[in-house]
């Protein structure tokens, strides 16, 4: 079965630094990977996803993550943060065959942008 | 387009009481999906169907938590009876046949079991 790790659980970061929150799959084949975001009370939206192609993925609002096999991550980057990023981030892994076929997600990460 | 819509926001039970949960998807999104999201956790997948079928319901504490899709479009969720650890909220999602990697989630339903 696949599953996601999101290493820390908060990341704070000045408005206009990098964002870097990480995240490591495990999947016994290659997978799919997401990185969805949720603001307060509202549903997950999709940032980003990675199936086949291009291991450099561009998402919405500035994201981009990219996909690296050997290290069996997939972060998600913003070159210079805003105020309303804020928010919380989940990374998530689908199969693609059987019981791997769902998506399974992190624990997630919330991000906090300082001023 | 119009969302994932659910149906009631917010919902407040005693423990052993029962609680229902109404989602309409996206219009045409052959697939619906139930998670659940218990606080600083992801949300867990409960139960999906392709349109009036389960395809998993796996992790559904089938005891306690029925789902049902009778004509293939909205969906009701049930809990009877509810627990404290039934506190979450519950996501509706959808995706369609063709784009079935993205999933649309709804705003949720937060229940909270006193």
């Amino acid at each position: 079965a696949q599953s996601v790790t999101q290493l820390g659980s908060h990341v704070s970061v000045s408005e206009g630094a990098l964002v870097l929150l990480r995240c490591n799959y495990s999947s016994s084949v290659p997978p799919y990977l997401f990185w969805y975001v949720q603001y307060p009370n509202q549903g997950l939206q999709l940032l980003l996803k990675y199936t086949t192609g291009a291991t450099l993925v561009k998402g919405i609002n500035g994201f981009e993550a990219e996909f690296k096999k050997s290290e069996t991550s997939f972060h998600l980057t913003k070159p210079s943060a805003h105020m309303s990023d804020a928010a919380e981030y989940f990374c998530a892994v689908k199969g693609l065959t059987g019981g791997g076929n769902k998506l399974t997600f992190g624990t997630g990460t919330q991000l906090k942008v300082e001023l | 387009e119009a969302g994932v819509a659910q149906s009631p926001r917010y919902k407040i039970i005693e423990k052993r009481q029962s609680v229902a949960f109404w989602c309409n998807p996206i219009s045409g999104h052959a697939t619906l999906y139930w998670y659940q999201q218990i606080l600083g956790q992801g949300p867990k997948l409960l139960i999906q169907f392709q349109n009036n079928g389960v395809v998993d319901d796996s992790q559904l504490p089938k005891d306690r938590f029925s789902a049902e899709r009778l004509k293939g479009v909205d969906s009701t969720l049930k809990i009877q009876p509810a627990k404290l650890e039934d506190s979450a909220v519950y996501l509706c999602a959808s995706s369609s046949l063709t784009g079935a990697n993205v999933l649309t989630f709804g705003a949720g339903s937060r229940l909270t079991v006193l």
